[in-house]
């Protein structure tokens, strides 16, 4: 079955330590994206890719880091930089660049004390 | 720039019965693609339905449909026969002028009673 995986489901982190969040998709896609989520909000960009070795800051990307080096993987790095970094992550996937649906990984719940 | 506005925090409907979610949107591009998502309490985001910015016809797949009214910058979600299985957020949803991601509206929490 196609479709994206997000690793793990729930992840639980002492404040000042990095974390990668893991995103695989075996759909093809050019384009990935991540987005985090806040209760009772809606998705923010993090960062963006839209094809290999390549990737552009989205909205609030100041204490996050990506890499693209394979077609199927962009991880995300929360760093210690990150103020806030307790949230929802979604990772997502679209054929290539411009308006399409975007597919969405299950999430990352990131809880960092 | 870009936005979405989802001014009903929260929606109650019965089964069986047809709800409107109320999506308007700011947008200075002649061309544009709106969506929208449902999110379960389970959290994944699941595409619902998208319509054109010069698409004619009101989208419509199954029980949903886009009521479009591009004049009022409006893009409304209709479900039709509500389900338990309903329940959950509702996001609306625009691309950015730059067509690299999108940009979500606050959402609306759907539920439905039996």
């Amino acid at each position: 079955d196609g479709g994206i995986t997000q690793s793990p489901k729930y992840l639980f982190r002492k404040e000042g330590q990095n974390v990668t969040l893991s995103c695989e998709q075996n759909l093809n896609h050019d384009a990935m994206y991540w987005y985090r989520q806040d209760p009772g909000q809606g998705l923010r960009l993090i960062y963006y890719s839209q094809i290999v070795n390549d990737f552009q800051k989205g909205d609030i990307a100041e204490g996050y880091s990506v890499s693209r080096e394979k077609k199927e993987s962009f991880p995300l790095t929360v760093t210690s930089a990150q103020k806030n970094p307790t949230a929802f992550y979604l990772c997502a996937s679209s054929p290539r660049q411009g308006i399409h649906e975007q597919y969405f990984g299950p999430g990352t719940r990131l809880t960092v004390t | 720039a870009q936005k979405i506005t989802q001014t009903q925090p929260g929606m109650f409907v019965q089964e069986k019965e047809a709800v409107t979610l109320d999506c308007t949107y700011d947008t200075s591009d002649p061309s544009y693609g709106l969506f929208w998502y449902k999110q379960p309490s389970s959290g994944e985001m699941i595409f619902l339905i998208y319509q054109g910015s010069y698409d004619q016809q009101n989208a419509t797949e199954g029980r949903y449909s886009l009521n479009f009214q591009k004049a009022r910058k409006s893009a409304n979600l209709v479900i039709s026969a509500s389900q338990l299985g309903d329940s959950a957020m509702y996001f609306c949803a625009i691309f950015n002028q730059a067509g690299t991601a999108l940009i979500f509206g606050k959402g609306t929490t759907l539920s439905v009673s039996s």
